[in-house]
């Protein structure tokens, strides 16, 4: 099985909403309601951010969203803060295994 | 608080054995699956193998399938991987992480800082 593709980076202003896109197959994003986004800074552990695709974690902020359509994942982050300047990574189950993300990096401009 | 601490990573040569080591604690161990993502050098997350609850399940990565072994301890609250035949492409910062729920396929909400395996002669 190959990583999911996601694109290499993406940036936004301050208070903006950005997209991230994580493409998979019928075999994993396709097939499961199973996709979990994670933050990363650098230096850092990932941290959990979204569970079966559109669920958020006890202390993650609401302007965190996830949602799937098709082979296709996506996870919105909304009124964009310096503190969301990290990598992110998406993750979908496959069958006993899991794939995670290309990864994609975030700038706030 | 949940909390995982690793242990175990160094310096191997090429052919050469790893045990890594993952002790849990704040949690209740035996109720959830268990993980091991490593993270090359400047690259991104890969998901290494994972086991469920009470051992009776477990999967790997194709990269990995046939030389890394994942174990668990539910006894001592501790997670294993036995890597053989260790490769240069095997060098990695490995992470131990908790699934959320007992099976395979739940996200991984718990996180250790991760323990540092380099492979090279």
């Amino acid at each position: 099985q190959s990583a999911l593709t996601q694109p290499a980076s993406v940036s936004g202003s301050p208070g903006q909403s950005i997209t991230i896109s994580c493409s998979g197959t019928y075999s994993d994003v396709g097939n499961y309601q199973l996709v979990s986004w994670y933050q990363q800074h650098p230096g850092r552990a990932p941290r959990l951010m979204i569970y079966e695709v559109i669920k958020r974690p006890s202390g993650v902020s609401s302007r965190f969203s996830g949602s799937k359509s098709g082979n296709t994942a996506s996870l919105t982050i909304s009124g964009l803060q310096a503190e969301d300047e990290a990598d992110y990574y998406c993750c979908s189950y496959a069958g006993r295994l899991y794939l995670f993300g290309t990864g994609t990096k975030v700038t706030v401009l | 608080e949940a909390q995982l601490v690793e242990s175990g990573g160094g310096l191997v040569q090429p052919g050469r054995s790893l045990r890594l080591s993952c002790a849990a604690s704040g949690f209740t161990f035996d109720d959830y699956s268990m993980h091991w993502v490593r993270q090359p050098p400047g690259k991104g997350l890969e998901w290494v193998s994972g086991i469920i609850w009470n051992s009776g399940d477990m999967g790997y990565a194709g990269s990995v399938k046939g030389r890394f072994t994942i174990s668990r301890d539910n006894g001592n609250n501790s997670l294993y991987l036995q890597m053989n035949t260790l490769r240069p492409d095997d060098t990695a910062l490995y992470y131990c992480a908790k699934g959320r729920g007992w099976q395979l396929g739940y996200g991984l909400d718990v996180w250790g800082q991760g323990t540092t395996v380099t492979v090279s002669s």
